[in-house]
């Protein structure tokens, strides 16, 4: 049963900073991974999706790596904002259309 | 471009009353759709996904039930409501079973 987690559960930093956020999954077998934001009450919005034949997919100061045969990616966040504060989830998926599978987040602060 | 909406946005029922959740999809074709729920504490998770008109798929048992009578209408169903069942409730689209795009979620409170 695939299980993801990501490290650390919570992270404070001040504007500015350049920041690395974990996930880890236990099957390696994904068809592709996701980074999604969450902003308290609010839905999901996806910032990053990389195929499991990628390496790393980058949008702006976002840059997303993949290890498939080590069950990692990471998110790196360069030049922090207070406007990057939210909750950022990793999910994998097993085959194309099927469910994703969420760790439980990284709640980020960014303070001024 | 593509939209999706959920509604209500927030909902406080009591234990034992009715569910209808729905979603739907603007701007797309045969989507893929995915109920999801978040609670408290828990991680986000799959409860239906559905391929086309009529096709629901079951990943979690409980007294959740979901419909799609329309290509891009998703709709979420209880007969009787448990405290259990409060959460925050996510609908999701992709095409083609790549990235999935969330709606704005309905916050249900059951009481």
């Amino acid at each position: 049963k695939q299980e993801v987690t990501q490290i650390p559960a919570a992270l404070s930093v001040p504007e500015g900073e350049n920041l690395v956020l974990n996930c880890s999954f236990t099957d390696s077998a994904i068809y592709n991974l996701q980074w999604f934001r969450q902003d308290p009450g609010k839905g999901l919005t996806s910032l990053l999706l990389i195929q499991s034949s990628q390496r790393e997919q980058t949008s702006g100061r976002l840059n997303a790596s993949l290890d498939k045969s080590s069950g990692r990616s990471t998110l790196y966040i360069a030049a922090s904002q207070p406007g990057d504060s939210a909750t950022y989830l990793c999910a994998v998926n097993r085959q194309a259309g099927t469910a994703l599978i969420f760790g439980k987040g990284t709640t980020l602060s960014v303070s001024s | 471009s593509q939209t999706i909406h959920q509604w209500p946005a927030t909902l406080v029922q009591p234990v034992g009353s009715p569910l209808s959740l729905e979603c739907t999809v603007e701007g797309t074709s045969n989507p893929n759709l995915y109920w999801y729920r978040q609670a408290a504490g828990r991680g986000l998770q799959l409860l239906f996904y559905s391929v086309g008109i009529g096709q629901i798929s079951s990943e979690v048992p409980q007294n959740l039930s979901a419909s799609r009578p329309q290509d891009r209408q998703f709709i979420l169903s209880s007969k009787k409501l448990l405290l259990s069942d409060s959460g925050f409730y996510l609908c999701a689209w992709s095409v083609l079973g790549d990235q999935q795009f969330f709606g704005p979620g309905t916050r249900l409170t059951v009481l």
